[in-house]
């Protein structure tokens, strides 16, 4: 079975410019969660959503934004990129909206220039 | 907020050496607590978890126990082996599963032969 998957693997962008990252869930799984890890630190919460709706957000900037598909696929949005949002960031997938479970993709390397 | 500590790595063993990494919570009411394990260049894979006081989680030879009273959750294996070089992060939610998983920040496993 396939697990989670995330798009791009790796991404360069400038500072200014925006960004969209790209995760499919596990087949079934409804519920996708997106978390930040920056160099040396463990994952930040970001979003979370169930059923196409926002279940919560984590203390990150109006820049960052999420959506989730009828397909339960995601998209991670950041719009004028700081140095700081260099990171890895992680998708991961549930059943249902908890966090029991979650299963994490390999994540999207995102460096700021 | 709730929040985890770890030792701070990295951790440097000879393979069959016994393993124990520190991992000690703050939160609200009863958490559930887990184990994750970053592999290089990989995402996050759940290594064990427990939901209530005096669980003890087991996996792959790893074992961890919720222990309320010291509010700890230490990771411990009786022999490593190179293959278990990797990033451990030590991680909870509520006791319902309804909140995003808190992550420490990480500690390394370099395992030599």
């Amino acid at each position: 079975d396939a697990g989670v998957t995330q798009s791009p693997t790796h991404l360069i962008k400038t500072r200014g410019q925006q960004v969209t990252l790209r995760c499919s869930p596990i087949s079934g799984h409804k519920s996708v969660s997106w978390y930040q890890q920056v160099l040396g630190q463990g994952p930040q919460f970001i979003f979370q959503y169930y059923e196409k709706e926002e279940r919560g957000r984590g203390n990150f900037p109006d820049r960052f934004s999420a959506r989730q598909f009828p397909n339960y696929s995601s998209e991670l949005n950041v719009n004028a990129l700081l140095l700081g949002d260099s990171a890895l960031y992680l998708c991961a997938s549930s059943l249902a909206g908890g966090s029991y479970e979650q299963y994490f993709g390999p994540g999207t390397r995102l460096t700021v220039t | 907020g709730d929040s985890v500590t770890q030792m701070e790595g990295p951790v440097t063993l000879s393979e069959e050496a016994f393993l124990t990494i520190n991992c000690t919570y703050t939160a609200t009411g009863y958490p559930s607590l887990f184990w994750y394990v970053q592999y290089p260049g990989e995402g996050l894979q759940l290594l064990l978890k427990a939901t209530k006081a005096d669980d003890k989680g087991s996996n792959k030879g790893f074992e961890a126990t919720y222990r309320k009273e010291t509010t700890s959750f230490h990771l411990e294996k009786g022999s490593v082996q190179v293959s278990d070089s990797a990033v451990y992060f030590c991680a909870l939610s509520d006791h319902s599963g309804n909140t995003p998983l808190v992550f420490g920040k990480g500690t390394r496993l370099s395992v030599i032969a």
